[in-house]
């Protein structure tokens, strides 16, 4: 139980584009779903939370207007990064928290792997 | 400055030989910390939660200790595998609630080898 998918896994686009990455829990209502971005060789960094039907909480530093969260559902988060740049590029990976769940625990999804050329 | 450190540097141990791994704070006070899998090109697998007021816990061949005096956490691996060579990352979280935020060290890489 308690799995978290992401879709795509990877996906290449031109700079000046816009792409979303979907985040879905499969078995469970995710109450929280968090957004991290990792660069080669770093930790993971947390962009955004967010909660069902409300808006998005971001992080010091990411801009709210290029990485657009939705989280439209109890089981589905969207991340939409606006006008894609190369340095965009990076493995986004999403978690989900829900109030069944093991007290405290994130459940992560696989990670998108986003290049932006 | 708030930091969390893993050794950056590969861990390198034999197939059998215990593992052990460390977490070092500073500037916080973690309710809970956590510890995580992660292989190449995917997302973190939870291993073990301790909450600040527990000093130990155990699951499996995998043991977290937890010392708030030392602002320190070691993550033991007995009996490694060669399946166990991944990326092991620590992460605070700095509240009690289900939405609790997580912060996370850079990981340490583990190679088992035969």
């Amino acid at each position: 139980g308690a799995v978290v998918s992401q879709h795509p896994s990877w996906v290449i686009c031109k700079s000046g584009t816009s792409v979303k990455i979907e985040c879905r829990s499969l078995d469970f209502q995710a109450t929280t779903m968090f957004w991290y971005r990792q660069f080669p060789k770093q930790s993971l960094m947390l962009m955004a939370t967010s909660n069902e039907g409300s808006k998005a909480t971001y992080e010091q530093g990411v801009e709210k207007d290029k990485f657009l969260i939705n989280h439209a559902s109890l089981t589905l988060s969207t991340l939409t990064v606006t006008s894609a740049h190369p340095e965009d590029s990076s493995f986004y990976i999403c978690s989900a928290s829900g109030l069944v769940l093991p007290y405290n625990e994130q459940f992560f999804g696989p990670g998108t792997r986003l290049t932006v050329l | 400055s708030q930091k969390i450190e893993q050794n950056s540097e590969a861990l390198n141990i034999q197939e059998g030989k215990t593992a052990t791994l460390t977490c070092n704070y500073t500037n916080y006070s973690p309710a809970y910390l956590q510890w995580y899998r992660q292989d190449p090109g995917r997302g973190p697998v939870f291993l073990l939660l301790i909450r600040e007021n527990e000093k130990e816990k155990r699951k499996e061949r995998l043991k977290v200790t937890f010392d708030t005096t030392l602002k320190q956490s070691l993550f033991h691996i007995t009996a490694s595998q060669p399946a166990d060579s991944a990326t092991y990352l620590c992460a605070l979280a700095l509240d009690t609630g289900t939405a609790s935020k997580l912060t996370f060290g850079t990981g340490t890489r583990l190679q088992v080898t035969l």
